[in-house]
């Protein structure tokens, strides 16, 4: 089975700080992704990466950036975070166009 | 545009009874289609896909979803509810051409009753 980690399950940050967000994918997946769950918002794509050092913006990229430096590790930086940052944060692989995507299981922000 | 349409936001049923979870896509292409389970504070989780096969597709825990091409639904089924369906379930809708076209419906919660 394929498996998604997210290093933290619960952070709590003050506003200004950089976060990142760590995300680790064992099926040599050439896609990964970060979204953000809001109630009433659904699932916001901020940032897809299609191979090593390749990224596109997604709905909301504001506020946020991203890294992949090897294939299976897809970080996301909150350069200074804000309130309206917190947020639950999933972060996805897949193998292909069609194919499904694959979840970790999320990583509850909080910034205060 | 590429849409996906949850027709229900709250679904609530007994143990033991039908589930019936609605789903409407529109496309100008053949899509792919998925169903996703997820429960409180959780990932979500894949429970079955349509990718241009079989028109019912059968996936985890008993769940099933039958693709109607002229009625641009992907109903997901299940026989008897159990105490453990009740999250919250997504169907996604998948096109060629990269992360933009991947279409999240918005969600619905199901609540299952003793």
């Amino acid at each position: 089975d394929v498996k998604v980690t997210q290093s933290s399950r619960y952070l709590v940050k003050r506003t200004g700080e950089k976060v990142f967000l760590e995300c680790v994918q064992d099926m040599d997946h050439e896609n990964m992704f970060w979204y953000r769950q809001d109630p009433g918002l659904g699932l916001r794509l901020i940032y897809f990466s299609y191979d090593v050092k390749m990224k596109e913006k997604g709905d909301i990229p504001e506020g946020y950036s991203v890294s992949r430096e090897k294939k299976e590790r897809f970080s996301l930086i909150l350069e200074s975070a804000s309130t309206n940052q917190t947020s639950m944060y999933l972060c996805a692989s897949r193998d292909r166009d069609y194919s499904p995507l694959h979840f970790g299981n999320g990583t509850r922000l909080t910034v205060t | 545009a590429q849409s996906v349409t949850q027709l229900d936001s709250h679904v609530s049923v007994s143990e033991g009874t039908p589930v019936l979870l609605r789903c409407n896509y529109s496309s100008s292409y053949s899509p792919s289609l998925f169903w996703y389970v997820q429960h409180p504070n959780k990932g979500l989780q894949l429970l079955l896909k349509y990718t241009s096969a079989a028109t019912l597709v059968k996936g985890i825990n008993g769940f099933e979803a039958e693709f109607k091409k002229s009625e641009t639904s992907f109903h997901l089924t299940k026989p008897s509810a159990h105490m453990s369906d009740a999250a919250e379930y997504f169907c996604v809708v998948s096109h060629s051409g990269g992360y933009n076209k991947l279409i999240f419906g918005a969600g619905t919660r199901l609540a299952v009753h003793p």
